[in-house]
């Protein structure tokens, strides 16, 4: 069956750091990839999406490339903010309209 | 922001009570979803429905059952809750034919006691 896997948090940072959540999943077809984010309190909204291999989503600063040869879908910014503090979630989907198969959740922080 | 609401937002209960959870949307999509969120686990999908009176099972469905009787409403039902059930529980919707995205409601936190 289908899986995500993201990296083990919670990722503590400070202002304007790097950002890297690892995602790497198993599928069975050519599915489409999405971050989403959860800030406190809120349910969760897309981030970014990827339908296809070396498609690159991008949103607010954040990107992630669907690398097919590497099944895998690393979210990335380049200089993280105080706002950006929330819990991220890789996610496949095989088809239009199919479930979400999310991966565990990153809890992210960042520090003034 | 896409029109989803769930209701209650919070719900305290005993074990053995049954439960109902609702989702109301606005936006006439076609399909919509129940998934809970527990701690380490992300979201995982409880039962999906892909039209009126048209649903199927999640890969965590046992102890749920669900009902959509019109488009904007789909009915999360506990018919016995368990300590296990505990859990902040989302709905979400698509409108699926020619887009990918879900939209997911503010969620109601359950707790059996």
């Amino acid at each position: 069956g289908n899986s995500v896997t993201q990296m083990e948090g919670p990722v503590t940072l400070s202002e304007e750091a790097f950002l890297t959540i690892n995602c790497t999943y198993t599928a069975t077809g050519y599915p489409s990839l999405f971050w989403y984010v959860q800030y406190p309190g809120e349910g969760l909204q897309l981030l970014l999406k990827a339908t296809k291999a070396d498609d690159k989503g991008s949103n607010k600063g954040f990107e992630a490339t669907y690398r097919k040869e590497t099944t895998s879908f690393h979210l990335e910014k380049g200089s993280v903010q105080v706002s950006d503090s929330a819990v991220y979630f890789c996610a496949l989907q095989e088809t239009s309209g199919s479930r979400l198969t999310f991966g565990e959740g990153t809890q992210l922080t960042v520090n003034p | 922001d896409a029109g989803i609401t769930q209701s209650p937002r919070h719900k305290v209960t005993e074990t053995g009570t049954p439960v109902t959870l609702r989702c109301h949307q606005t936006e006439n999509h076609r399909y919509m979803y129940w998934y809970r969120q527990d701690p380490g686990h992300g979201l995982r999908l409880i039962h999906y429905s892909y039209g009126v009176k048209d649903t199927d099972k999640g890969e965590v469905s046992d102890g749920y059952s669900v009902s959509r009787s019109k488009t904007e409403d789909f009915l999360l039902t506990l018919e016995s809750a368990t300590s296990s059930q505990t859990s902040v529980y989302f709905c979400a919707i698509s409108e699926g034919a020619t887009s990918l995205e879900q939209f997911f409601g503010p969620g109601t936190r359950l707790t059996v006691l």
